[in-house]
């Protein structure tokens, strides 16, 4: 596609339930990152995939946190028993190789 | 702290002044990027400036880069109500590590 595109672009769930976020790269973009945002603070590092290498997994918060990016394509961000601290947007972006990066437009996580 | 933190946290000026950000940082880098973020959502690719560079203009931003200090800094020149946004610098840790690393982000007001 054009640009990067993330859904649900709002997700309200209820403490306790499992949340699929997802993120469809810049088509032939062999980098994608996912970053978390909490209101009004900078971008926590989640994980970053490349190519068909391991991921780097070194920012994910805890167990309840997995993620996984399909044909070298679409990723899913999978939030296991969400915790009210896990409200934040969900940003994913990519590259191709280089250090810029396109962004999607984020997916608002709100656990009521 | 964290690598790039951008200073002050937030600026509010009238339209047609200028608006100065400041980013420093802790290690040696490639390059350094600025990038933009309305509404909470997804960032916008500014500009990217080489730490061989001492600066760069792209239309009405100018950036430059001291790596003796490890700092930098975005102007904004002839702001308009629609700079309006948060502004994250952003570096990788280390020149072998792959993923940015965005400060926690110059909240800009442009007062009509």
């Amino acid at each position: 596609g054009a640009g990067v595109s993330q859904s649900p672009s709002n997700k309200v769930t209820e403490k306790g339930k499992d949340v699929e976020l997802r993120c469809d790269p810049i088509s032939g973009h062999t980098a994608l990152y996912w970053y978390r945002q909490s209101l009004g603070q900078g971008l926590e590092f989640l994980i970053y995939f490349q190519g068909n290498s391991a991921p780097d997994k070194s920012g994910l918060p805890s167990d309840r946190f997995s993620a996984e990016r399909t044909g070298g394509s679409v990723s899913t961000l999978t939030i296991q028993r969400t915790q009210q601290e896990d409200s934040a947007v969900y940003l994913c972006a990519s590259s191709l190789g280089s250090d810029i990066y396109t962004f999607g437009s984020g997916t608002r996580l709100t656990v009521v | 702290s964290q690598q790039g933190e951008e200073d002050p946290q937030a600026l509010s000026i009238q339209e047609g002044e200028n608006a100065t950000m400041n980013c420093s940082y802790k290690t040696s880098i490639n390059n350094l990027q600025w990038y933009r973020q309305n509404s909470g959502r997804g960032l916008v690719h500014l500009i990217l400036i080489r730490s061989n560079e001492r600066e760069k203009h792209s239309g009405r931003l100018r950036v430059t880069l001291d790596t003796s200090k490890k700092s930098s800094s975005l102007l904004i020149t002839a702001s308009r109500a629609a700079d309006t946004a948060s502004y994250f610098c952003a570096t990788r840790l280390n020149q072998g590590a792959q993923k940015l690393v965005f400060g926690q982000g110059t909240r800009l007001t442009i007062n009509p």
